[in-house]
């Protein structure tokens, strides 16, 4: 078990391009959770699915942002005609709602940092 | 609406005293369930510790504890006999009857442990 992986760790891009984040849930895992954190703030949730389906979307996520996660396994989280204001830590976790149940604890990655210049 | 406050933004201590983090929430949820994350600077959430609603028994692991009470809607977490190693910061972070899928997270608090 490898964990949660994120690719690219880092981003970062001027302003009015598009950016795409990917997410390697733990292979196992049945939810995956897309949070963003700003400095000196906790995270905060954009969204999650259960297998490949979405099943909340947060006010946060505007029309710009779009995640999808095809075969639910990997996701993927897309930035278009980013705004400086989109500058954050994406950070994505995944559970299981076998075994441990719904609440179980979220398994973080490392996080995707995007700067938009 | 939920709501997490950590009224701690930084603590400084010396390594070997004890520290306690605060954790206040809010919510109307008769069932809900409370966590505590360690973000060390590698940015990744570290997973310590859950309790529900229904559970107000105090929990110890180690150098950590736990102190949640319902009264006065607080969840603290004290670490004894500091180590540096704890240096990290820390989130108190609230979820719904709905379980674990939409985590509200208070600020965080930023703990530095001098050496």
């Amino acid at each position: 078990d490898t964990g949660v992986s994120q690719d690219p760790r880092h981003k970062i891009t001027k302003r009015g391009q598009n950016v795409t984040f990917r997410c390697d849930p733990i292979s196992e895992h049945n939810r995956l959770y897309w949070y963003r954190q700003t400095l000196g703030q906790g995270p905060e949730f954009l969204t999650y699915f259960q297998n490949e389906a979405q099943l909340e979307k947060s006010r946060l996520l505007s029309d710009r942002f779009s995640a999808e996660r095809p075969k639910g396994s990997f996701s993927t989280l897309e930035i278009q005609r980013t705004e400086q204001g989109d500058s954050a830590m994406y950070l994505c976790a995944s559970s299981s709602t076998f075994g441990q149940g719904v609440t179980g604890e979220l398994f973080f990655g490392e996080g995707s940092r995007l700067t938009v210049l | 609406a939920q709501k997490v406050t950590q009224a701690q933004t930084e603590i400084s201590v010396v390594e070997k005293e004890d520290v306690t983090l605060d954790c206040v929430y809010e919510t109307r949820d008769t069932t809900y369930y409370l966590f505590w994350y360690k973000q060390p600077p590698s940015g990744e959430l570290v997973f310590l510790i859950r309790r529900n609603s229904f559970d107000e028994q105090n929990e110890i692991s180690g150098r950590y504890s736990w102190n949640f009470q319902k009264s006065t809607s607080s969840f603290n977490f004290t670490i004894t006999a500091s180590q540096v190693v704890d240096s990290a910061v820390y989130f108190c972070a609230l979820s719904g009857e709905q379980g674990a899928q939409k985590l509200v997270f208070g600020q965080g608090t930023r703990l530095t442990i001098n050496p």
